[in-house]
């Protein structure tokens, strides 16, 4: 159990479009999603906290109107990069927290902004 | 000063030795401690967790926590290369929702 899906896993844009990142959990509910970014080499880093039916909380330095965060249901949130620029290339992960204790991954998405 | 420290390696060590990862804190109001263990561009995965102090064991893995000195442990006994991973620490102050605190990560490379 405990499942969380993200989709696509890998995508390639040209600079100035946008894209959507699907963030699923397949076999429970999840009251609160989570996007990170991460670079190569070094540790996750928080986005944003997102719960279901209410606006995301943005760390501090994350521009919220060009990484748009929808948590339309207990089991979907969607990231959105509006714009993305060179940038923006990153690997972007969600997760899914149940407990309090309890976060469970996606396998995250590659992003290359050309 | 960051919530949580963690050495980040890289650290190579010979096939069924016995491996020792660290993190300190800061935070005395953490209660969940968590190891995650992640392949190079996946998302990480929930190797093992802790409420407040003391050991949890599973299998060939045990986790310790001592609040009173705020630093955890995960230890790995009998390596074996499909170890190797980058394991990640976190912690929690445990309400639903609460935001995780991650270390940086140590990169571990188990030799055939």
């Amino acid at each position: 159990g405990a499942v969380v899906s993200q989709h696509p896993s890998w995508v390639i844009c040209k600079s100035g479009t946008s894209v959507k990142i699907e963030c699923r959990s397949l076999d429970f509910q999840a009251t609160t999603m989570f996007w990170y970014r991460q670079f190569p080499k070094q540790s996750l880093m928080l986005m944003a906290t997102s719960n279901e039916g209410s606006k995301a909380t943005y760390e501090q330095g994350v521009e919220k109107d060009k990484f748009l965060i929808n948590h339309a249901s207990l089991t979907l949130s969607t990231l959105t990069v509006t714009s993305a620029h060179p940038e923006d290339s990153s690997f972007y992960i969600c997760s899914a927290g149940r407990l309090g204790y309890e976060q469970y991954f996606g396998p995250g998405t590659r992003l290359t902004v050309t | 000063q960051k919530e949580v420290e963690q050495d980040p390696g890289p650290l190579s060590v010979p096939e069924g030795a016995i491996v020792s990862l660290n993190c300190t804190y800061s935070n005395s109001a953490f209660q969940y401690f968590m190891w995650y263990r992640q392949y190079s561009r996946k998302g990480p995965e929930l190797l093992m967790y802790t409420y407040s102090s003391g050991n949890k064991e599973d299998g060939r893995f045990t986790a310790q926590v001592d609040k009173s000195s705020k630093y955890i442990s995960l230890f790995i006994r009998d390596s074996q290369p499909s170890d190797s991973a980058t394991y990640l620490c976190a912690m929690s102050e445990g309400n639903t929702g609460n935001q995780f605190y991650f270390g940086t990560g140590t990169s571990l490379t188990v030799i055939p």
